[in-house]
């Protein structure tokens, strides 16, 4: 157990309509990230919240978009949806800090877009 | 890109040692070596990270040369629940978010 809770685990939505997936942070972790997991490949690097602002970002569209609240759970928000958009979606938390941080995972959230 | 290089499969046989290699040549003086595996349809699980001694814990031993271009995870007694994707990734430790870079990882599979 990483402490790291996600949900939904599996949701479908229709092409062109909008998604929201929720994270649920390890207790005393402040930063929190999110991957994208295409079937077959490993997890690619969407961004990360820290302080509740985007500290940093991968070759991802404006269309995904996030919200890391003061208690530190998070939202991943994935606009006008895409069948590519398909996907296991994985949230991660970790302890920004000068003396080291390892990175934990949820279980994902399974998206499948038809 | 991946800085690392993996077999992209192994088998291993029920209760040997599983021995993974990792390439990682351009690996920096700040970055640390990390292990994860991913189970089927589960989140990537972190296993264990080291910069230039070799690490032990519960679940695995890492090995890193003393060039550090390349490191070994060692799983000393495979069980078949150990059969997953494990991905093999250069970081640094300190200061820094969530952010992991991920390769094709290697697929082991641990046979009765």
């Amino acid at each position: 157990e990483t402490g790291v809770t996600q949900s939904p685990t599996h949701l479908i939505k229709t092409r062109g309509q909008q998604v929201t997936l929720r994270c649920s942070s390890q207790s005393g972790h402040n930063t929190v990230s999110w991957y994208q997991q295409a079937l077959g490949q490993g997890p690619q690097f969407i961004f990360q919240y820290y302080r509740e602002e985007e500290n940093g970002r991968g070759n991802f569209p404006p269309r995904f978009s996030g919200l890391q609240f003061p208690n530190y759970s998070s939202e991943l928000n994935v606009n006008a949806l895409e069948l590519d958009d398909s996907a296991l979606y994985l949230c991660a938390s970790s302890l920004y800090s000068a003396s080291g941080n390892t990175i934990y995972f949820g279980e994902g959230s399974w998206l499948t877009v038809v | 890109d991946a800085k690392t290089t993996q077999p992209p499969s192994m088998d291993c046989a029920e209760g040997r040692a599983a021995n993974l290699p990792c390439n990682h040549s351009t690996i920096s003086g700040n970055e640390y070596v990390y292990w994860y595996r991913q189970i089927h349809s589960q989140g990537p699980q972190y296993i264990i990270h080291g910069l230039k001694n070799n690490e032990t814990n519960e679940m695995a031993s890492l090995i890193i040369t003393e060039d550090r271009k390349s490191s070994t995870l060692i799983l000393p007694h495979a069980t078949l629940r150990d059969t997953a994707v494990y991905y093999c990734i250069v970081r640094p430790h300190y200061n820094q978010g969530g952010k992991l870079i991920f390769g094709q990882g290697t697929e082991l599979s641990v046979k009765p």
